[in-house]
């Protein structure tokens, strides 16, 4: 694997399921994001991470909690989302927080 | 509030044929324009990134120039190809401290046809 790597692909979910994304850098960056991508909005930055320490909550509802376990791997766990929430969710990284972000294929979630 | 406007929202060409994507921004301070291309299905992938002081880049068949006193960038595509059907996304990065708050354009939806 190269690159940024992104899993699910594909969510569905109900609100009262427990779920969580997976994202996992192989570009031995030190900085990593969750972006949300809704349909004819602009790219909206959730979390950032730089060297496994959370330097950014954008306002997100608590209903997304991150993870970043360590440099390489990045999660998003969700509960009891609302269909709002239903979009694509990406993850980027690079190295330190001015360099050019990478991102991954994205993970496509369908709140029922 | 630092904004990015991108025209048009979407756009159908033939193939062969030249298009320009236009971005405008009240993003500042700045320190540098990167416009994206995002198949679909796909995340952005960086196709150039231009600072205050290059006013034309070159990627091939993509060009993007700056106007930084204007604040305005376009990204011309020439002898387009059905693989340039995708969104292009301008996103510029601010100067200062929070250089990665990227703040990014609707982006404009190309579709290539035969």
């Amino acid at each position: 694997e190269t690159g940024v790597t992104q899993t699910p692909r594909h969510l569905v979910m109900g609100m009262t399921n427990k779920k969580s994304l997976k994202c996992e850098q192989h570009l031995g960056h030190n900085a990593m994001y969750w972006y949300k991508q809704s349909a004819k909005k602009p790219l909206e930055l959730m979390f950032v991470y730089s060297l496994e320490e959370r330097v950014e909550n954008n306002s997100v509802p608590s209903r997304f909690s991150p993870e970043c376990p360590n440099s390489s791997h990045l999660f998003l766990h969700l509960h009891t989302l609302q269909p709002e929430d239903s979009a694509l969710y990406l993850c980027a990284s690079s190295q330190g927080q001015v360099n050019e972000q990478f991102f991954g294929p994205g993970t496509r979630l369908t709140v029922l | 509030k630092n904004q990015v406007e991108q025209s048009p929202q979407s756009l159908i060409i033939l193939e062969g044929k030249n298009c320009t994507l236009q971005c405008n921004y009240t993003v500042s301070p700045f320190s540098n324009l990167r416009w994206y291309k995002q198949d679909t299905g796909r995340g952005p992938v960086s196709l150039t990134i231009m600072t205050f002081s290059e006013n034309t880049k070159s990627n091939g068949r993509y060009t993007a120039t700056l106007d930084a006193d204007t604040k305005q960038s376009s990204l011309h595509i020439t002898a387009s190809q059905l693989s340039d059907s995708a969104s292009y996304i301008c996103v510029v990065t601010p100067g200062g401290g929070s250089n990665y708050k990227l703040t990014f354009g609707k982006g404009t939806l190309l579709t290539v046809n035969p």
